[in-house]
C-alpha cells in the first residue's frame, strides 16, 4: 500500500515561511495527486490544495491563494508545501493525503476521495 | 465558513445504530467520502463512492445519499467507533476540495 511520510515538527515566528515535505512511496508517484489538509487545534479538517504531478497542474484553495505554494520533485517521489506570512492561525497539523484519479466522461479527474494519509506535521506559530 | 455542513456532536448506545450526516449543495453532483479520526492520529477514509469500504473496514460503516445530504451510518456501533468523523466531497465547480466542520461521536 501506498507509504507517505512527512516531515517532522517546525516551531515559526510570525511573518516568516514554512516548507513541509511528503514523500511517497509504493506508489507510481506522477500518477498519484498529493493533496495538503490541515487540522488546526480543536478544528476540523481545511483542504488546501493538491498537485497532479503528471499533468503539472495545482489547485489551491481560495483561503489561500497567493501564500501557498505546492511543487513536486519527482526525482524522490517527495510534495513540497510552502505557506507564507504566517500568523498564529495557521498553528495546525498539516496533513498529506493521497488522491487517486478516474476516467469520467472521456475526461481524467480527481476522485475527490483521500486513501491514504501521512501522520502529520505539527507547526507552530509563535513568537 | 465549510461548504459542508455537520453536526458537531452525536450519540449512540453501545449495539445501537447511528446516522452521520452530512449536506451541502456539491453534494447533489458528487459523491460525499467519509473519514474516521481518532485522538492523535491522522484520519482514515472508511466510505468512498456510492457505498464503498476500503479494505479492512468493518461492514457496519455504510453511506447513503439523497438530495443533498449524505449520511454515514453505524450498524451495531462498537466502542472502538468513538471518534471523530469528517465528510468531504468535490466542491461547486468541481476543482476543488471541501470537507465538513466535523461530527464527534461519543458511543455511550
Amino acid at each position: 500500500q501506498v507509504h507517505l511520510v512527512q516531515s517532522g515538527a517546525e516551531v515559526k515566528k510570525p511573518g516568516s515561511s514554512m516548507k513541509v515535505s511528503c514523500k511517497a512511496s509504493r506508489v507510481t508517484f506522477s500518477s498519484y495527486i498529493i493533496n495538503w489538509v490541515r487540522q488546526a487545534p480543536g478544528q476540523g479538517l481545511e483542504w488546501m490544495g493538491r498537485i497532479i504531478p503528471v499533468f503539472g497542474t495545482v489547485n489551491y484553495a481560495q483561503k489561500f491563494q497567493g501564500r501557498v505554494t505546492i511543487t513536486a520533485d519527482e526525482s524522490t517521489s517527495t510534495v513540497y508545501m510552502e505557506l507564507s506570512s504566517l500568523r498564529s492561525e495557521d498553528t495546525a497539523v498539516y496533513y498529506c493525503a493521497g488522491e487517486n484519479m478516474i476516467t469520467l466522461g472521456g475526461d481524467i479527474v480527481p476522485v475527490a476521495y483521500f486513501d491514504y494519509w501521512g501522520r502529520g506535521t505539527q507547526v507552530t506559530v509563535s513568537s | 465558513s465549510s461548504e459542508l455542513t455537520q453536526d458537531p456532536a452525536v450519540s449512540v448506545a453501545l449495539g445501537q445504530t447511528v446516522r452521520i450526516t452530512c449536506q451541502g449543495d456539491s453534494l447533489r453532483n458528487s459523491y460525499a467520502s467519509w473519514y474516521q479520526q481518532r485522538p492523535g492520529q491522522a484520519p482514515v477514509l472508511v466510505i468512498y463512492g456510492e457505498n464503498n469500504r476500503p479494505s479492512g473496514i468493518p461492514d457496519r460503516f455504510s453511506g447513503s445519499s439523497s438530495g443533498n445530504t449524505a449520511s454515514l451510518t453505524i450498524t451495531g456501533a462498537q466502542a472502538e467507533d468513538e471518534a471523530d468523523y469528517h465528510c468531504n466531497s468535490r466542491d461547486s465547480s468541481g476543482n476543488h476540495v471541501v470537507f465538513g466542520g466535523g461530527t464527534k461521536l461519543t458511543v455511550l
